[in-house]
């Protein structure tokens, strides 16, 4: 079985563009969470999509948004990055999000120049 | 295990030594909880999960034990390897949402 994948893996932006960042997770799986991770803060929630519908979202500005589609594929945005933002964006899936074991993407490094 | 700041705590062990990492959790109403490996440059992977109900769940090389008097979890590692290098840290759930701990950095000589 495949695991969760992210797109791109890398990725080098500039103060003020904006970002997506796309997150295909294992095949069955429903939920998909995502999270940023830095040396600071370690890993943080951003928010959980499930069917399709934000189901929870973490302590973060309204520029960081996302989107699931009907294939259970998710996508995250930020607008109007700032350095701030530099960080590993990880995707992570799972059956029904309820108490589950979560399985992580090898996430998207972002920089932010 | 927690940490302050940008440094990791770590543990440094000789390659066959046992290893014991520890976490406390904050949320005393959490009744699920894994452990997790971030090797660098990878996301982080599943190694062994237990639910409140239980105080000990062991797999293969590790074990994990669950103090909820003092909220406490406890992973230990037998005959560590150098493949076994990397960070580990600890998620609680309650719900949908897994709070994350910071994490341990182990360091394996051979």
């Amino acid at each position: 079985k495949a695991g969760v994948t992210q797109t791109p893996r890398y990725l080098i932006k500039t103060r003020g563009q904006q970002v997506t960042l796309s997150c295909s997770p294992i095949s069955g799986h429903r939920s998909v969470s995502w999270y940023q991770q830095t040396p600071g803060q370690g890993l943080q929630f951003l928010f959980e999509y499930f069917s399709e519908t934000q189901r929870n979202k973490g302590n973060f500005p309204g520029r960081f948004s996302g989107r699931q589609f009907s294939n259970s594929r998710s996508e995250m945005n930020v607008s109007t990055l700032e350095l701030g933002d530099s960080a590993l964006y990880l995707c992570a899936s799972s059956k029904t999000g309820y108490e589950e074991t979560q399985y992580f993407g090898p996430g998207t490094r972002l920089l932010v120049l | 295990g927690e940490s302050v700041g940008l440094h990791l705590p770590t543990l440094s062990v000789q390659e066959g030594d046992n290893s014991i990492i520890n976490c406390a959790y904050s949320n005393s109403a959490s009744d699920y909880f894994i452990w997790y490996k971030q090797e660098s440059g990878k996301g982080p992977q599943f190694i062994i999960d237990i639910r409140s109900n239980m105080d000990k769940r062991q797999g293969q090389r590790v074990t994990v034990l669950l103090n909820k008097t003092v909220k406490h979890l406890s992973l230990q590692i037998a005959a560590t390897q150098p493949g076994d290098s990397a960070v580990y840290f600890c998620a609680e759930n309650r719900g949908y949402i897994p709070t994350f701990g910071r994490g341990t950095s182990l360091i394996v000589h051979p």
